[in-house]
């Protein structure tokens, strides 16, 4: 298994750009997680989706940050405008949540600096 | 709200060292309890865990004790190796919602 993907690993951009960061869940999985890691904050949710439909976005710093999950197979996180203090590491992590499992797989992250 | 806490690193040990790394947390009801680690540019790796009161979780040498009666879980290793400098991320999960809490990480440096 290829576990969890995301690209891109790095992404430099301007203040006011569009940034989409992406993730491919492991298969089978019916759960996907994104987070953000800073030094300040540390390691905080942001939106959670189950069975591709999103339960609980309240950890979405604001409108400039949208979600989606169009498939079991892929999701993306968009910040637009982008501000330089979205600058941290993003994960995507999923998990197969069932009664006895709650294990969540990460993925590599994608480190975002927003000049 | 729920919430964990960890103590600051970084941690500095020599090899074979013994190793405890604290954490509390404040949640209601019975949540489970994880220690994760995350290596150097990789994602967080579930490290063990443990779902009520008294259960030890065990792994690679490290395990930690789910006490209810001082909310904690801390993590333990009797001789500590080069290859375990890592930052540890102990969390909780509610028994109400999947989502986890994590605390701030605590980096470990094992020195030869």
């Amino acid at each position: 298994d290829a576990g969890v993907i995301q690209s891109p690993r790095h992404e430099v951009t301007e203040m006011g750009q569009e940034v989409t960061l992406r993730c491919k869940p492991i298969s089978g999985h019916n759960s996907l997680f994104w987070y953000r890691q800073t030094m300040m904050r540390g390691l905080e949710l942001l939106i959670y989706f189950n069975n591709n439909v999103p339960i609980d976005d309240s950890g979405m710093p604001e409108d400039r940050f949208s979600a989606k999950m169009p498939n079991a197979s892929f999701s993306t996180l968009k910040i637009q405008p982008s501000e330089p203090r979205d600058s941290a590491v993003y994960f995507c992590a999923s998990s197969f949540l069932s009664g006895t499992s709650d294990e969540q797989f990460f993925g590599p992250g994608t480190r975002l600096t927003v000049l | 709200g729920n919430s964990v806490t960890q103590m600051e690193g970084p941690v500095t040990l020599s090899e074979e060292a013994f190793l405890t790394i604290n954490c509390t947390y404040t949640a209601t009801g019975y949540p489970s309890l994880f220690w994760y680690v995350q290596y150097p540019g990789e994602g967080l790796q579930l490290l063990l865990k443990a779902t009520k009161a008294d259960d030890k979780g065990s792994n690679k040498g490290f395990e930690a004790t789910y006490r209810k009666e001082t909310t904690s879980f801390h993590l333990e290793k009797g001789s500590v190796q080069v290859s375990d400098s890592a930052v540890y991320f102990c969390a909780l999960r509610s028994n109400s919602g999947y989502a986890l809490n994590f605390g701030k990480g605590t980096s470990l440096l094992v020195t030869p």
